[in-house]
């Protein structure tokens, strides 16, 4: 079965650094989000693409947050400067019709030292 | 938006015992609720959903009901094995919006 893949696994930095969460989803899919999951905590949505422009974003995805789709391929979540409260799992997720089942990835372990 | 609530936040059940985990949505308009189960370190993976025009839905020994004027929904796990444990999170969203709302999740420990 396809999978949703994520790099890295794993992500330290500093805080006040740039990341850069890099996603490849499924590819016949059209929709794309990221969660994030501190840790023992929900599942919680930051932002849904489609049509190479954002959808919907929650009140967590503020301006130090951004999504491109640079190629057709990859789905990227940057953190312009990290903070100590960003730490946590980072999911990418994909579906083909939206308001379906979400196949998400492995997920990318931020921590912010 | 979409608010929903999970009960209980655990579960600890003997092997074979059943084991029910139940949520509560605040959209009348949500009709897509699916159900994920993320055993740790690993991915959610969706186990099994249901949409607004059915009111329950089995998948061998896991089965969710849906009752809309209620607007609640139960997960059925029955002849729970080790395997089973896992965190489950319940999830609503709503055509229109496409962005599901997740519970707390529910750490299910089932005990050999």
């Amino acid at each position: 079965e396809p999978e949703v893949t994520q790099t890295p696994s794993h992500q330290v930095t500093q805080m006040g650094q740039e990341v850069i969460l890099r996603c490849v989803p499924i590819s016949n899919h059209l929709y794309f989000y990221w969660y994030r999951q501190i840790l023992g905590q929900k599942v919680e949505f930051l932002v849904s693409f489609y049509n190479n422009e954002i959808s919907e974003k929650s009140e967590i995805f503020d301006d130090q947050f951004s999504v491109e789709r640079p190629d057709g391929s990859n789905f990227t979540l940057k953190i312009r400067s990290t903070k100590l409260e960003d730490s946590a799992m980072y999911f990418c997720a994909s579906n083909d019709r939206g308001y379906e089942k979400l196949f998400f990835g492995s997920g990318t372990q931020l921590s912010v030292l | 938006g979409e608010n929903v609530e999970q009960h209980p936040s655990t579960l600890s059940v003997q092997e074979g015992d059943s084991a029910v985990i139940k949520c509560t949505y605040s959209d009348s308009a949500s009709n897509y609720f699916p159900w994920y189960k993320q055993e740790l370190g690993k991915r959610p993976q969706l186990i099994i959903d249901i949409r607004s025009n059915v009111g329950e839905k089995k998948d061998q020994r896991i089965a969710v009901t849906l009752n809309k004027t209620a607007k609640h929904f139960s997960l059925h796990i029955t002849e729970t094995q080790p395997e089973d444990s896992a965190v489950y999170f319940c999830a609503a969203s709503a055509r229109g919006s496409y962005i599901p709302t997740f519970g707390r999740g529910t750490s299910l420990i089932v005990h050999p």
